[in-house]
Order: C-alpha cells, then structure tokens, then sequence
C-alpha cells in the first residue's frame, strides 16, 4: 500500500529565504508526482506535476524535482514571500488495479513566511 | 471558468439528517472522485467514478453513496448523518492515463453535523 510522508510538518521561515519541502513514497511504481498548495478554508490548487519519466519541472519560483528510484521529491521555493505561507501537499498517482488510477496524499507541510 | 465545482460549500445540519453535495467538471475528464479530509488536514479517497462506473470504493460506511449520472457529474449522498461525518469533502476529476494527467480539485464543502 502507498504512504507518503512529508517532512517537516510545519515550517516558520524569514521572509525572502529560500526553502526546500520534502516528500517521500513508499513504492516507486508511480505514474506522476503533483505538488498542490491549500490556503486555510480553501481547495486544492496544483502547483507542479512531473511525469515518472522526468526529473524536475519549473514554474516561477517553484522548483519539483524527483528521485523516482528512491522514492523521493522536494519542492524548492525561492525568495520566499509570505504570500506564499499555506499548506503544501504532496501527492503521488498510481495504480489500483482493473485499469484505474489513484491519488494518495502525505499530511503536507504548512509553511509560515514571516515578513 | 469554473473546472470543478461543488455545491454548496458549507452545510450545518443535525445528526440523523440525508444531504448531498453536488460536483460538476467541464474539464471532460473521464474520471471523478470524492476525497475526505479530516480535522487533522489529512486527504483520503472515498470514491472514484470512471465514465459513470464506480471504480474504487474504499471502506466508507455504506450511508454514503456516490452517483454519477454522467461522467461530467458526481453526487455524494450520505444518509443518517452521524458527528464523525463532520469534515471537508472535496471533489476531483482526472483524465484516464499515465503520467501526464494530474488531478483538479474542486474548493471543498465543509459538512458540520451537530
């Protein structure tokens, strides 16, 4: 059965730090990797997907970056801004048999960017 | 444009009541779900529909019920609402497919049964 952990489970950093979240999967038969940010009392929005068959993907500040082969991703944040303060959620897509596909998630982290 | 979205997206009601959450997707996904986060923040799937067949059915009590007239919509019905059922349910839709296909989440229904 898939887990997946992040570490840490909150994070409080100075404004304009650079930052790295970690996450990690039991079982490396994965189909993707999706990093989604949640805002309190709000939904899912997604940030990055990288392919099982890529090493990193790129948006803005964000960087993914994944070790399929040992299970394992971060998520690096540069120049952090305290809009960035929410809770990241690292999830990873599998299959679950008869042809399906499912999305397993960690706890997440929450981040604090003090100003 | 709305992807996916859930009505309504708060419901207080008392114990032993029925009531369902709506979720709509104009993304033309084949795949829709219903996923449960706790009071501890922690995301699980309930229910997973592929072109209106339920494919996953985790262990959830069988008082919620999943209905998905067409594969652009997907219902959750909970009957006999009990105080555990309190959380933030959220729909999702995916498109059928290896590793290119991610997931859209819609905003959530905070469900608070007193």
């Amino acid at each position: 059965k898939q887990e997946v952990t992040q570490i840490p489970a909150a994070l409080s950093v100075p404004e304009g730090e650079n930052l790295v979240l970690n996450c990690s999967f039991t079982d490396s038969a994965i189909y993707n990797l999706q990093w989604f940010r949640q805002d309190p009392g709000k939904g899912l929005t997604s940030l990055l997907l990288i392919q099982s068959s890529q090493r990193e993907q790129t948006s803005g500040r964000l960087n993914a970056s994944l070790d399929k082969s040992s299970g394992r991703s971060t998520l690096y944040i540069a120049a952090s801004q305290p809009g960035d303060s929410a809770t990241y959620l690292c999830a990873v897509k599998a299959a679950s048999g008869a042809g399906s596909y499912q999305l397993t998630f960690g706890k997440g982290t929450k981040l604090s960017v003090i100003p | 444009d709305t992807a996916v979205s859930q009505t309504p997206k708060y419901l207080v009601t008392q114990m032993g009541n029925d009531k369902s959450i709506k979720c709509e997707q104009n993304l033309g996904h084949d795949t829709m779900y219903w996923y449960k986060q706790d009071s501890k923040k922690f995301l699980k799937i309930m229910f997973s529909y592929n072109n209106k067949e339920l494919i996953i059915n985790e262990t959830v009590p069988n008082r919620f019920s999943p209905k998905s007239p067409d594969k652009a919509h997907l219902n959750l019905h909970i009957n006999s609402l009990e105080l555990g059922d309190s959380a933030v349910y959220f729909c999702a839709s995916s498109q059928t497919g290896p590793g290119i296909f991610g997931y859209t989440f819609g905003s959530g229904t905070r469900l608070t049964v007193v």
